[in-house]
């Protein structure tokens, strides 16, 4: 158990609907990142932000969009969803923002969009 | 942009085999990790290279970073079926930025 939570586990829904992930970081840990896993792809990062601030953006599609909260908590919202956005949804958090601290990973959430 | 490449993309071996995975970036990294994610699991952090030509040794794995800080390897000595998983090499280039994922080695052993 790394100590970060993510809800739901599952979540199936149909095209063009809006999804909302819920990530709780390791307590103490100020930064939160996101990350896609499609099948047998690696981890594309999503964006990061530390202590609420949105710190740095990878290859998010303009219909995702996220936010952290001043508890640390943080969403991930997806909406006109596309066959292609179902994978494997990762969120991971680390005590520092500036990437010389391991990232400790949640159990993930699997969106199936039919 | 900035790309960590990683080889193999799949390593099929036999138990008691060793088996490496490789690292490569086109730039200089400040510091690479390595995680591994066991099939149905989440990514687990294993170590932390920073220094160059560092070397560092965790039982049966050892992990590499180049002289010029820009390729990385971890080497599994007689491999086990418990170390099935896909590996992945994450790397940082300067003070700032976060870090960059390999597409990771997924590793079956045969028993």
């Amino acid at each position: 158990d790394s100590g970060v939570t993510q809800t739901p586990k599952h979540l199936i829904t149909a095209t063009g609907q809006r999804v909302t992930l819920r990530c709780s970081p390791r307590s103490g840990d100020l930064s939160v990142y996101w990350y896609q896993q499609s099948l047998d792809q690696g981890l594309q990062f999503l964006i990061q932000y530390y202590n609420g601030e949105e710190r740095a953006k990878g290859n998010i599609l303009e219909r995702f969009s996220a936010q952290q909260f001043p508890d640390l908590h943080s969403e991930l919202n997806l909406s006109s969803l596309e066959l292609g956005d179902s994978a494997l949804y990762f969120c991971a958090s680390s005590v520092t923002g500036q990437g010389n601290n391991e990232q400790f990973f949640g159990p993930g959430t699997r969106l199936t969009v039919l | 942009g900035q790309q960590v490449m990683q080889i193999p993309q799949y390593q099929h071996v036999q138990e008691g085999e060793d088996f490496t995975t490789y690292c490569n970036s086109s730039t200089t990294l400040s510091n690479i990790q390595w995680y591994k994610q066991r099939p149905g699991g989440h990514p687990v952090f294993l170590i932390q290279l920073v220094k160059s030509g560092e070397v560092k040794k965790q039982k049966r794995l050892t992990f590499q970073f180049g002289e010029a800080k820009k390729n990385s390897s971890l080497h599994i000595t007689a491999t086990q079926t418990t170390d099935v998983g896909t590996y992945f090499c994450a790397g940082k280039r300067g003070s700032q930025g976060n870090l960059i994922f390999g597409k990771g080695t997924k590793l079956s052993v045969k028993p």
